[in-house]
């Protein structure tokens, strides 16, 4: 059974502090999906990580893959109030599919 | 913004009717997906298609079928609606571009089953 593990699914933090969303897939792929969910939206692509190392970086997220260890993580530096949202790792699983994680909630705190 | 669209955006049905959900894209991208999305359970696939006429199950396809007779409209219904199928409904469209499969979503629909 194809698996993608996100943790924390709940994660309350203040504002100008770092942390880690982590993501473990089960599939031998070597691309790996962020996306972004503000409450009531549709989801946002955020990053699209597509060989083992790949680092990508926007403003104050950054996000990598490690193929070997079945690992992606999105680091969050200096937390702002609009980080606030539901971020959503996936995995492809074939040649056109994605399976998703649960999701982790982010509620960033004045 | 990709050019997705779903309709309705919500929609409240009583259990045994038939109800049927469309997508339709702008972008003539090849892939389109059928999502749901529930609490606790992230995203799963109902069913998607790689082409006109061409299409396969996900993981939760009970109770679904899908049809695509043009590029641009992927068709979701639910022959007989139960109340397990109350959920928010994401339809997703994609293309090899390079070899990313990057996936663009629409704006939901909001489906209660009474």
């Amino acid at each position: 059974e194809l698996k993608v593990e996100q943790n924390p699914l709940f994660l309350s933090m203040q504002e100008g502090k770092n942390y880690t969303i982590y993501c473990n897939y089960s599939t031998t792929s070597d691309r790996l999906y962020w996306y972004r969910q503000d409450p009531g939206k549709s989801l946002e692509s955020l990053f699209v990580l597509l060989s083992n190392g790949a680092v990508k970086q926007e403003g104050r997220l950054m996000a990598s893959l490690d193929t070997k260890a079945r690992l992606s993580t999105l680091h969050i530096t200096a937390a702002v109030h609009d980080l606030s949202a539901t971020y959503f790792c996936a995995d492809l699983s074939t040649a056109e599919k994605l399976v998703f994680g649960k999701g982790t909630k982010l509620t960033v705190n004045p | 913004d990709a050019g997705i669209t779903q309709s309705p955006r919500h929609k409240v049905t009583e259990t045994g009717t038939p109800v049927t959900l469309r997508c339709h894209q702008t972008e003539n991208h090849r892939y389109m997906y059928w999502y749901r999305q529930d609490p606790g359970h992230g995203l799963r696939l109902i069913h998607y298609s790689y082409g006109v006429k061409d299409t396969d199950k996900g993981e939760v396809s009970d109770g679904y079928s899908v049809s695509r007779s043009k590029t641009e409209d992927f068709l979701l219904t639910l022959e007989s609606a139960t109340s397990s199928q109350t959920s928010v409904y994401f339809c997703a469209i994609s293309e090899q571009n390079p070899t990313a499969y990057e996936q663009y979503f629409g704006p939901g629909t909001r489906l209660t089953v009474t």
